[in-house]
């Protein structure tokens, strides 16, 4: 069954540091696989994807994520903190879409939530 | 950009009651998913639509039903509610083969 584990349920970093939140999945297939960001009472944006090709990809707001087959991660990461970045961070895993009349969904991790020390 | 707009922002109901959410997807969008989120928790699939039809089913208790129109909008029905209904509800829209969902706002629904 697909699944997607993010270790870390809380991680504080101070403002200009460096930050990796970590995700990994499991799934059968290729994944797609996305980080989305959530701010306290609001909805879900997509920070970035990772769909085929070049295995670092770059997402909005200064983030990038790796995609490592062989460690079956899909590690977020960003080189200088901004306190604006305080949120809870979703990795996910899309299903197969487009087959057998299924538009696939998102499995969700359980969420890392970051806060960030000025 | 439009986005995905979703109706109401929150929602106040009594056990045993009923409530209605709507989901208006991004324009051109003909798919339409339906999450769940409790307190503390992970958003989890109930159900999704394709061209107004139901495309996949997720966890969605029985007591809920949802459907899509013509316009392509989406609106989730839920009935006899329970507390441990009281959650943000999502919704989310694609492109056929875009893979690539959008969300809403979401709504949060509190059952007393």
């Amino acid at each position: 069954a697909q699944s997607v584990t993010q270790p870390d349920i809380h991680i504080t970093v101070s403002e200009g540091a460096s930050l990796e939140l970590r995700c990994n999945y499991s799934y059968g297939a290729t994944p797609y696989l996305f980080w989305y960001v959530q701010s306290p009472g609001q909805g879900l944006q997509l920070l970035l994807k990772y769909f085929s090709g070049d295995t670092l990809v770059q997402g909005i707001k200064g983030f990038e994520a790796e995609f490592k087959r062989s460690q079956s991660s899909f590690n977020l990461r960003k080189p200088s903190v901004h306190w604006s970045d305080a949120a809870e961070y979703f990795c996910a895993v899309g299903t197969v879409m487009n087959y057998g009349g299924s538009q696939g969904n998102l499995i969700f991790g359980k969420g890392t939530k970051l806060s960030v020390k000025p | 950009a439009a986005g995905v707009i979703q109706s109401p922002r929150h929602l106040i109901k009594e056990k045993r009651e009923t409530a209605t959410l709507k989901c208006y997807p991004i324009p051109r969008h003909d798919t339409v998913y339906w999450y769940q989120q409790g307190p503390g928790q992970d958003p989890q699939f109930l159900i999704s639509f394709y061209e107004k039809m139901q495309s996949d089913k997720g966890s969605i208790p029985d007591r809920f039903s949802a459907q899509q129109f013509s316009d392509y909008h989406s609106e989730l029905n839920m009935s006899s509610l329970e507390l441990g209904d009281s959650a943000l509800y999502f919704c989310a829209s694609s492109l056929t083969g875009g893979n690539i969902q959008y969300f809403g706002a979401g709504t949060r629904l509190s059952v007393l």
